[in-house]
């Protein structure tokens, strides 16, 4: 158990419909990462906030969006989705940024029929 | 653009069959390379942080090395439980693709060990 916690673990909904995934860092981290597994594209880094605020971002399509809260916990927000977005969705946290390593939550596998 | 190739794809070994993996990356400028363990439906699970060339790092019955190209995951006779994809993941110093802390990873080596 690495301490970062993720919920839902499953998510099944229609194209076009807009999905909210949550996530909560390992105790005292304060970067979170946000991660996107498909067969074809293997992980890919979307977005990473860190203390609250957006600090770089990856692959992310203008369709996705993130916050992180006061409290650090994070949310990512997918709209207009699309049968491509069936993905497991996974969060990360670090101490801090920078070559701290990561560690993952369990993931949100999301199916868009 | 940075890249990391991971070989081979698949690698069946028999209990207490020593090998390798290889994991080679193209980057503008080397921050850490991480090794993880996946299994399926689950997500990865941090094994070693590289940061220069000659360091290595040992766990159990796995040792990674690195050098200025690749990195390798040593696996010393493998049990059954040691049956996971592993994942070789680049940190780089550059921004990169808009990625500053964001990792790079390979598509993963899926190790089979059959008893």
């Amino acid at each position: 158990d690495s301490g970062v916690t993720q919920t839902p673990k499953h998510l099944i909904t229609a194209t076009g419909q807009r999905v909210t995934l949550r996530c909560s860092p390992r105790s005292g981290d304060l970067s979170v990462y946000w991660y996107q597994q498909s067969l074809d594209q293997g992980l890919q880094f979307l977005i990473q906030y860190y203390n609250g605020e957006e600090r770089a971002k990856g692959n992310i399509l203008e369709r996705f969006s993130a916050q992180q809260f006061p409290d650090l916990h994070s949310e990512l927000n997918l709209s207009s989705l699309e049968l491509g977005d069936s993905a497991l969705y996974f969060c990360a946290s670090s101490v801090i940024g920078g070559a701290w390593e990561q560690f993952f939550g369990p993931g949100t596998r999301l199916t868009v029929l | 653009e940075d890249q990391v190739t991971q070989s081979p794809e698949a690698l069946r070994l028999q209990e207490g069959e020593s090998s390798s993996l290889n994991c080679s990356y193209t980057v503008s400028g080397l921050r850490g390379l991480f090794w993880y363990r996946q299994d399926p439906g689950k997500g990865p699970e941090f094994l070693f942080t590289l940061y220069s060339a000659g360091e290595e790092k040992e766990k159990e019955r796995l040792k990674a090395t690195l050098t200025k190209k690749e990195s390798f995951l040593h696996i010393t006779a493998p049990k059954p439980e040691d049956s996971a994809t592993y994942l070789c993941a680049v940190q780089t110093l550059l921004y990169s693709g808009g990625g500053a802390d964001g990792l790079t990873f390979g598509k993963g080596t899926h190790l089979i060990i059959q008893p």
